[in-house]
């Protein structure tokens, strides 16, 4: 069974330093990767996605990912925060096969410091 | 820009009595999904819906849970005799297809209370 590791409960970053939020995952294959991201009263929005090819892919809002097999890792970064990307941050892990259910880490909340 | 909408976006119930969440999927997705997040944890997948069947579903969607497309539009999620630990932000999200590529699309979530 795939699994998602978040191991950042909360980051704080200053305004206009750069980003990089960890996700680890466990399949047994090549995975459907994702980013979610939960501002305060709305739903999922997803920033990413990696399902093949190149490793870096380029997402909504300034944020980029890196997909690193040999690391079982797809880290978020973005070059400079801003105080609207305060929000909760969720790394998913979907199966290449079948249905699609995804299977999400626990979040990680980022706080942006003036 | 289309987007799923959930209602009520929170509910408060007594423990052992029926609750109905109520969804609107994007209108041309075919396929839908139940999701739950217990406070300080992991958003979880309940159960996935397709062609007016269950094609997936969790461990945790127990028969105290069921899902039901009533009318062309809507897409419910009953818990018949709720729990406290039922207590939870319930996300309905759907998808234009199957394959884990395609990108399901969320909505604000109903946060349920359980007393």
């Amino acid at each position: 069974a795939q699994s998602v590791t978040q191991p950042d409960i909360h980051i704080t970053v200053s305004e206009g330093a750069s980003l990089e939020l960890r996700c680890n995952y466990s399949y047994g294959a090549t995975p459907y990767l994702f980013w979610y991201v939960q501002s305060p009263g709305q739903g999922l929005q997803l920033l990413l996605k990696y399902f093949s090819g190149d490793t870096l892919v380029q997402g909504i809002k300034g944020f980029e990912a890196e997909f690193k097999r040999s690391q079982s890792s797809f880290n978020l970064r973005k070059p400079s925060v801003h105080w609207s990307d305060a929000a909760e941050y969720f790394c998913a892990v979907g199966r290449n096969s079948g249905y699609s259910t995804l299977t999400f880490g626990k979040g990680t909340m980022l706080l942006v410091s003036p | 820009e289309p987007e799923v909408t959930q209602t009520p976006s929170h509910q408060v119930t007594q423990m052992g009595q029926e609750v109905i969440l109520r969804c609107v999927p994007i209108s041309n997705h075919l396929y839908f999904y139940w999701y739950r997040q217990i406070l300080g944890q992991k958003v979880e997948f309940l159960v996935s819906f397709y062609n007016n069947e269950i094609s997936e579903k969790s461990e945790i969607f127990d028969d105290q849970f069921s899902v039901e497309r009533p009318d062309g539009s809507n897409f419910t999620l009953k818990i018949r005799s709720t729990k406290l630990e039922d207590s939870a932000m319930y996300f309905c999200a759907s998808s234009p297809g199957l394959a884990g590529y395609n990108e399901q699309f969320f909505g604000p979530g109903t946060r349920l209370t359980v007393l």
